[in-house]
């Protein structure tokens, strides 16, 4: 069974932090995907990882995949309000028929 | 440019009643997805279509939940005699392309609540 687990399960941080956020399994992935989901909406993409050892930048957000592809993490510079959210990583089941989520981290930030 | 729609927004059904949630996709996208999301926790996947055939219903919780896409494009996820455990968001993705390996959009969901 595939599995992704997430941790921190939640994060209360100041404005201006930085931090971290860990995506985990015993399984590989051909890939991974990260959203952000804001409360009364759905989750949003924003970045997917393929090659083992991949670093990807979106401004202040820092997205790495693991060599072996079992694992992933975000890495927020400088946390702003506005980066408040759940953040979900996501990978497709081996029937590559859907993406099996992890339960999140919801991530507070606070000017 | 519209995206993914999901119609109502909010359901409440008492324990028993039939429910039926609609999804309307991005236009031309191949896969829709439903997924069901409990509080503060990630979707959990319940099906998959590409186009007008459901490829995949592993995820159905039981033989109450039922989904169609007759004309790929629209579609409704059903459930039958809804439980208290029902109670969650559903969520409609829609991807461009056949398969779940790439980019899903979702839409906002429907919060149904059954008491």
């Amino acid at each position: 069974t595939q599995l992704l687990e997430q941790s921190p399960q939640f994060l209360s941080i100041q404005e201006g932090e930085n931090l971290t956020v860990y995506c985990n399994s015993s399984s590989v992935f051909s890939s991974l995907q990260w959203y952000r989901q804001e409360p009364g909406e759905g989750p949003v993409l924003l970045v997917t990882v393929v090659t083992g050892g991949e670093v990807k930048k979106l401004k202040r957000l820092t997205f790495q995949f693991g060599d072996a592809r079992k694992d992933s993490s975000l890495h927020i510079t400088a946390a702003q309000p506005g980066d408040t959210g759940l953040y979900l990583c996501a990978g497709p089941n081996q029937a590559g028929t859907a993406l099996i989520f992890g339960k999140g981290t919801t991530l507070s930030v606070s000017s | 440019g519209a995206g993914v729609s999901q119609s109502p927004r909010y359901k409440v059904a008492k324990r028993g009643q039939d429910v039926a949630l609609r999804c309307d996709p991005i236009s031309g996208h191949v896969s829709l997805f439903w997924y069901q999301q409990a509080l503060g926790q990630g979707p959990e996947f319940l099906t998959y279509f590409q186009n007008e055939a459901q490829l995949d219903k592993s995820g159905l919780p039981s033989d109450r939940f039922f989904a169609e896409r007759p004309e790929g494009s629209v579609s409704t996820l059903k459930i039958q005699r809804t439980q208290q455990e029902d109670s969650a968001v559903y969520l409609c993705a829609s991807s461009l392309v056949a398969g779940g390996r790439y980019e899903q959009f979702f839409g906002p969901g429907t919060r149904l609540t059954v008491l």
